[in-house]
């Protein structure tokens, strides 16, 4: 089974802080995403990266930042939180063509103060 | 335009009925099709794709893809009080990279 892990489940910081949101996947997959998903408004598209060191935007990319150093590992940076950053952020995970189906982590509830 | 249209629901059937969840999308070069479903507080789990146009069954489940209407439905059998999600519409565009597109989903209650 392809496991997706996120570090937290829940996470409060302020207005300000720079916050690490990290994921894992143990299933050698090519492509990563991070998605955050809000009331109403469905899953949005922050980045994602298809090969190490690799990034690209997606359709709301500002205030955020990724990194991938190692194929299994995708963080998502905010450089500055605000409070509209408050969401539910989801991390995912694909094998390698635009075929291929997208397997979820569990999620970091953010909120900020 | 959204590029993938649900209606938001809520749906509501009752237990043994059949649940039909439409999606619409606007990219005409789409290629794959996925529905998955998210219970609350939970995150999406997928379960069907499809990439051809006709059927295709998976168990109660079945999907139903129309490129040239550009629709895309799941049909659910024998609905169960645990069939109660939000099942989200996905498509991958046909943008040369990996985009998929997500609808905002559609919230179904079988009632027992």
């Amino acid at each position: 089974d392809v496991k997706v892990t996120q570090s937290s489940r829940y996470l409060v910081k302020r207005t300000g802080e720079k916050v690490f949101l990290e994921c894992v996947q143990d299933m050698d997959h090519e492509n990563m995403f991070w998605y955050r998903q809000d009331p109403g408004l469905g899953l949005r598209l922050i980045y994602f990266s298809y090969d190490v060191k690799m990034k690209e935007k997606g359709d709301i990319p500002e205030g955020y930042s990724v990194s991938r150093e190692k194929k299994e590992r995708f963080s998502l940076i905010l450089e500055s939180a605000s409070t509209n950053q408050t969401s539910m952020y989801l991390c995912a995970s694909s094998l390698s063509g635009n075929l291929d189906t997208q397997y979820f982590g569990p999620g970091t509830r953010l909120t900020v103060l | 335009q959204k590029e993938v249209e649900q209606n938001s629901g809520p749906l509501s059937v009752p237990e043994g009925a059949i649940a039909s969840l439409n999606c619409t999308y606007s990219d005409r070069g789409s290629q794959s099709f996925f529905w998955y479903r998210q219970y609350s507080g939970k995150s999406p789990e997928l379960i069907m794709s499809i990439y051809s146009n006709g059927d295709k069954e998976d168990g109660r489940f079945t999907a139903q893809l129309n490129k040239a209407s550009q629709y895309v439905s799941l049909l659910i059998r024998d609905s169960q009080p645990s069939d109660s999600a939000t099942y989200l519409c996905a498509v991958n565009l046909n943008t040369g990279g990996f985009k998929t597109i997500f609808g905002a989903g559609t919230r179904l209650f079988v009632k027992a």
